[in-house]
């Protein structure tokens, strides 16, 4: 299995700021996936980033409040942007696995409040 | 509009007895199926998976089964420890848009008391 880390795993953010949350792999992967947990909801696929390309954004979700960043195969990131109180969520990075299988690895997940 | 569902909330079940968590799909282009474990503050934990063309897929207490007909797959845990208190997520892909674009249902709340 991948191991993932994430940071920051938690903070309280202001209303109006940004945050950017980063994940490192341990090993290089060629897909990320951002996701979002927002408090008693299931998990939602944010974007899907590639390394040297655009990130690939789901229905609802835009580049301009959640860019997303992917310099290299083990890293990236995802900015939340003028965050307000609906933007307080957990947020999860994951990877697929390596080896036989389809099997898809989420990081701890940073739990951002927004106040 | 919920493409997977699971109805229950919450199940209680005692040490040592089965857990069944159900989880419900309308999507029928979906054909791979995972569960997943989550404790609070945690990441999901990868459980087990199963692809359309089986019907059983087994991994020590853990079993999931899944009827494509009926749309409904289930997990079943056996014997259940009071460490698999959790909450549960099933969540559903299509491999050929992208089995790693998942889907998730809204989770069950497993309680294992001794």
């Amino acid at each position: 299995s991948a191991v993932i880390s994430q940071k920051p795993s938690r903070d309280i953010c202001q209303r109006g700021t940004s945050l950017t949350i980063q994940c490192q792999v341990d090993s290089q992967v060629t897909m990320m996936f951002w996701y979002r947990q927002q408090p008693g909801q299931s998990l939602t696929l944010i974007a899907t980033a590639n390394q040297g390309s655009e990130a690939t954004y789901e229905s609802g979700f835009v580049i301009d409040k959640f860019p997303i960043s992917r310099p290299n195969l083990t890293f990236s990131t995802l900015t939340v942007s003028n965050m307000s109180p609906e933007d307080s969520s957990i947020y999860l990075c994951s990877v697929e696995g390596q080896g036989a299988g389809n099997t898809i690895y989420f990081g701890e997940g940073s739990w951002l409040t927004v106040v | 509009d919920q493409q997977v569902k699971q109805n229950s909330p919450s199940l209680s079940v005692q040490e040592g007895r089965i857990s069944i968590l159900n989880c419900d799909y309308t999507n029928s282009m979906f054909d791979y199926f995972l569960w997943y474990k989550k404790y609070p503050a945690e990441g999901p934990t990868f459980l087990i998976s199963i692809s359309s063309i089986k019907d059983k897929n087994e991994d020590g207490r853990f079993t999931v089964f899944l009827n494509k007909s009926a749309k409904h797959l289930s997990l079943h845990i056996v014997p259940s420890q009071p460490g698999d208190s959790a909450v549960y997520f099933c969540a559903a892909s299509r491999e050929n848009t992208g089995f790693q674009k998942l889907v998730f249902g809204t989770g069950t709340r497993l309680l294992v008391s001794p």
